[in-house]
């Protein structure tokens, strides 16, 4: 079965400093792997994802992803984080074919502080 | 304009009492989900749909019956409340296909 891993459960940043969240997947076929925000109170929002191609990914507000296929790994990066980024962030993943459900990671709460 | 909407946003409700909570997505996917999150956050998927047609459909209890109507609407209906079934009920919906899940805003279901 497939299983997420986010080894991080908590970080706390100051404003400007540099982000990176582990994320590792277990899967022997190929998948699709994303990273999702959660801000506080709100539903979950695609971050970035990827499929196929580039395995270093860039998305929304600053955020990239790294996929390193013999490491299994999707680590969600950000050069240098605002308060604003204080939420939760899921990473998943599924196989890559039609309507399967994501699996998730436990999630990291991440605090910004300014 | 909302693409994953879901009411109500919360409910609360007693033990024993039969209640649903209804999705719909105005974004013309094909496949529709219900996912839980518990109160660690962690998101488990419950049921999907695809084309009004029942794909998956975890371990979970007889208690909880998802309803199709059409494409666009996924309704999820739970019977006899437990305590333990407290959670945020998240819907999404996707292109059927890789892509990527939109997820609705959630309903906090609190069960007394």
């Amino acid at each position: 079965a497939q299983s997420v891993s986010q080894h991080n459960h908590h970080v706390i940043l100051s404003e400007a400093a540099s982000l990176e969240l582990g994320c590792n997947y277990s899967y022997g076929g190929t998948v699709n792997l994303f990273w999702y925000v959660q801000y506080p109170g709100q539903h979950l929002q695609l971050l970035l994802k990827y499929f196929s191609g580039d395995p270093l990914v860039k998305g929304i507000k600053g955020f990239e992803a790294e996929f390193i296929k013999s490491k299994f790994s999707f680590n969600l990066r950000k050069p240098s984080v605002q308060w604003s980024d204080t939420a939760e962030y899921f990473c998943a993943v599924n196989e890559h074919q039609a309507g399967t459900a994501l699996i998730f990671g436990k999630g990291t709460t991440l605090s910004v502080s300014s | 304009d909302t693409a994953v909407s879901q009411t109500p946003k919360y409910l609360v409700t007693q033990m024993g009492n039969d209640k649903s909570i209804k999705c719909e997505q105005n974004l013309g996917h094909d496949t529709m989900y219900w996912y839980k999150q518990d109160s660690k956050k962690f998101l488990k998927i419950m049921f999907s749909y695809n084309n009004k047609e029942l794909i998956i459909n975890e371990t979970v209890p007889n208690r909880f019956s998802p309803k199709s109507p059409d494409k666009a609407h996924l309704n999820l209906h739970i019977n006899s409340l437990e305590l333990g079934d407290s959670a945020v009920y998240f819907c999404a919906s996707s292109h059927a296909g890789p892509y990527e899940q939109y997820f609705g805003p959630g309903t906090r279901l609190t069960v007394t």
